[in-house]
């Protein structure tokens, strides 16, 4: 099965922290996202990447970076985290660009940012 | 404006009455409607993907179908085990818009 990975299952960090949310994936994809979940909401594409060192913003991408060194990692960096950066991370990834059987999600990182 | 809305937003049923999700999009240029289950503490998990009104997927107790402007998840003798919240997700080119899902509860 393909499995990927978040770092941390729930984090706590304060206000004006850079954090650092890990995402690794163990069967070769080229594609990796970072989306945001909220009540209410759905999910919201933050950033995602088709290639090592590749990336584009998604919609949300305010406030967020990220890197991708290698093809197996994608990290998302809260360059100095806020109280409305609260949420659930969701990291994905995908063989194809326009997969027939979606992406493959993450476990997810509840962020509470106090 | 792209949009997927999803009812009603929370559902409970008792094991073995029959219901159904629905998902209404607005994305012209439909190039794809995806269902997910996500439990609790989890990342969605991928159940089907439609493509053209009239497209009908099964798997188990759970049957998906699509017209031109909504999907609909029905869920047949559902069980406890059933219990998650259901998404739905539209592609249009490469890009896909998530609606806010459904959240089921079955009681035994």
């Amino acid at each position: 099965d393909v499995k990927v990975t978040q770092s941390s299952r729930y984090l706590v960090k304060r206000t004006g922290e850079k954090v650092f949310l890990e995402c690794v994936q163990d069967m070769d994809h080229e594609n990796m996202f970072w989306y945001r979940q909220d009540p209410g909401l759905g999910l919201r594409l933050i950033y995602f990447s088709y290639d090592v060192k590749m990336k584009e913003k998604g919609d949300i991408p305010e406030g967020y970076s990220v890197s991708r060194e290698k093809k197996e990692r994608f990290s998302l960096i809260l360059e100095s985290a806020s109280t409305n950066q609260t949420s659930m991370y969701l990291c994905a990834s995908s063989l194809y660009r326009a997969p027939r059987d979606g992406y493959t999600f993450g476990s997810g990182t509840r962020l509470t940012v106090v | 404006e792209d949009q997927v809305t999803q009812s009603p937003e929370a559902l409970r049923l008792q094991e073995g009455e029959s219901s159904s999700l629905n998902c209404s999009y607005t994305v012209s240029g439909l190039r794809g409607l995806f269902w997910y289950r996500q439990d609790p503490g989890k990342g969605p998990e991928f159940l089907f993907t439609l493509y053209s009104a009239g497209e009908e997927k099964e798997k188990e107790r759970l049957k998906a179908t699509l017209t031109k402007k909504e999907s609909f998840l029905h869920i047949t003798a559902p069980k406890p085990e059933d219990s998650a919240t259901y998404l739905c997700a539209v592609r249009y080119g490469q890009n896909f818009v998530f609606g806010p899902g459904t959240r089921l509860s079955v009681l035994p």
